[in-house]
């Protein structure tokens, strides 16, 4: 089955750049999607299709995906960014869809 | 608007079959390109996907607990029901359901239902 691996935890300082990634084999293939955890709340879609925004989702979030490495950018951190992300893909081998274990980012 | 929202047991006993209901509004079972998806994630841990059902009835199952679940609708409710069979301590979870759009990405989910599996 296919897997994708998340680094555990990611710290940015307020105001910096905080970058997560998402690995997997030929994973620039496939459409990345990502989503935002808060505590006690369920996730909602940050990115969509790589590097696609939903509607009310600020700027300072952008993606990219090539090769065996997706990446979620989070520019000008702020403290309401502290979260749990997650990325995930349609596995077509298996008709399931896959998540990654998540990324814990704290804004210091 | 679209809205979903699960309803179900919050404690059952092992061996028991658990049962979950996604009531769903703003947008029809009953036909387009998207479909229902029910993810858990256990406390602490990360989403799980779990199955799927599309507006043509299609249903897909995570491997590894396909012989567990069954997935249905009723459009006429505009419901998507989960059963999940034989539960233990370690399907204790928070329970989502999800939409999934055209790019299959979960775009709008409900606010998950914490079950306990306990005797």
């Amino acid at each position: 089955s296919y897997e994708l691996t998340q680094p555990l935890s990611v710290s940015v300082a307020l105001g910096q750049t905080a970058r997560i990634t998402c690995g997997g084999n030929n994973i620039g293939s496939k459409n990345v999607h990502w989503y935002q955890q808060k505590p006690g709340q369920a996730p909602v879609l940050v990115i969509y299709r790589d590097s696609n925004r939903p509607s009310g989702i600020p700027e300072r979030f952008s993606g990219s995906n090539s090769g065996n490495t997706a990446t979620l950018t989070i520019s000008r951190a702020q403290a309401g960014d502290e979260a749990d992300y997650y990325c995930q893909v349609w596995d077509s081998s298996t008709a399931s869809y896959v998540f990654g274990a998540g990324t814990k980012v704290t804004v210091l | 608007q679209v809205t979903l929202k699960e309803s179900g047991p919050v404690l059952v006993k092992p061996t028991e079959t658990l049962t979950l209901t996604c009531t769903v509004s703003g947008f029809p079972l009953s036909n387009g390109r998207v479909g229902v998806s029910w993810i858990r994630q256990p406390p602490g841990k990360a989403l799980e996907w779990l199955a799927h059902i599309f507006s043509n009835d299609e249903k897909s199952y995570s491997t590894s607990l396909k012989s567990r679940l069954t997935i249905s609708k009723d459009t006429s409710k505009s419901q998507v029901v989960l059963t999940m069979t034989n539960m233990d301590p370690v399907d204790t979870a928070t329970y989502y359901c999800a939409r999934l759009d055209e790019w299959l990405a979960f775009d709008y989910w409900g606010q998950g239902t914490l079950v306990t599996v306990s005797s």
